[in-house]
């Protein structure tokens, strides 16, 4: 069945490093994909998504490229921030399943001043 | 725009007691969702309401967990009786339709089984 895999936390960073976080999927056809962040306490939030080969997911300075021929949505920032420590899930949406979405395990960010 | 409301946000029972969780979607959003997160985990789908007709309760334990969407708006998720593995965080979301890409999450209810 589908299913999304990401790397193991928790991912430690200083101040300003740059942000890797590799999410790989295994899905029939082209599902949408999508990246959630939750921050302590709270909710689940979209944080970018992409709906088809190619397409890149941005916001608030994250970026994301759907491969295809990687089947990977991996998660960039160029300068991480204090304020973006938070657990990310990688999720996919697939085709013709009524709009459910598949997870991956989260990963934990930790970013230190 | 208000949010998803869920309460309570915590909760601690015993095994084999009875639990339920409510949900209060975001005004004129049709398709609501309960999804479970296990510590350590990304959350799992439950159930989804597509207005108050179910679309796909395949997860759901229906020995234990019941749900329920009265008039196609509020839910309530129900566990009798709990089990120590039912210990996680319910999660509910809605959005405007079905195929839509924006779901709206709820902060969650904490529950633990002891």
């Amino acid at each position: 069945g589908d299913s999304v895999t990401q790397m193991e936390g928790p991912v430690t960073l200083s101040e300003e490093a740059f942000l890797t976080i590799n999410c790989t999927y295994t899905a029939t056809g082209y599902p949408s994909l999508f990246w959630y962040v939750q921050y302590p306490g709270e909710g689940l939030q979209l944080l970018l998504k992409a709906t088809k080969a190619d397409d890149k997911g941005s916001n608030k300075g994250f970026e994301a490229t759907y491969r295809k021929e990687t089947t990977s949505f991996h998660l960039e920032k160029g300068s991480v921030q204090v304020s973006d420590s938070a657990v990310y899930f990688c999720a996919l949406k697939p085709l013709n399943q009524g709009g459910k979405l598949i997870f991956g395990q989260g990963t934990e960010l930790s970013v230190k001043p | 725009e208000a949010g998803v409301a869920q309460s309570p946000r915590y909760k601690i029972i015993e095994k084999r007691q009875s639990v339920a969780f409510w949900c209060n979607p975001i005004s004129g959003h049709a398709t609501l969702y309960w999804y479970q997160q296990i510590l350590g985990q990304g959350p799992k789908l439950l159930i989804q309401f597509q207005n108050n007709g179910v679309v796909d309760d395949s997860q759901l334990p229906k020995d234990r967990f019941s749900a329920e969407r009265l008039k196609g708006v509020d839910s309530t998720l129900k566990i009798q009786p709990a089990k120590l593995e039912d210990s996680a965080v319910y999660l509910c979301a809605s959005s405007l339709e079905r195929q839509n890409y924006g779901y709206t999450f709820g902060s969650g209810t904490r529950l633990t089984v002891v």
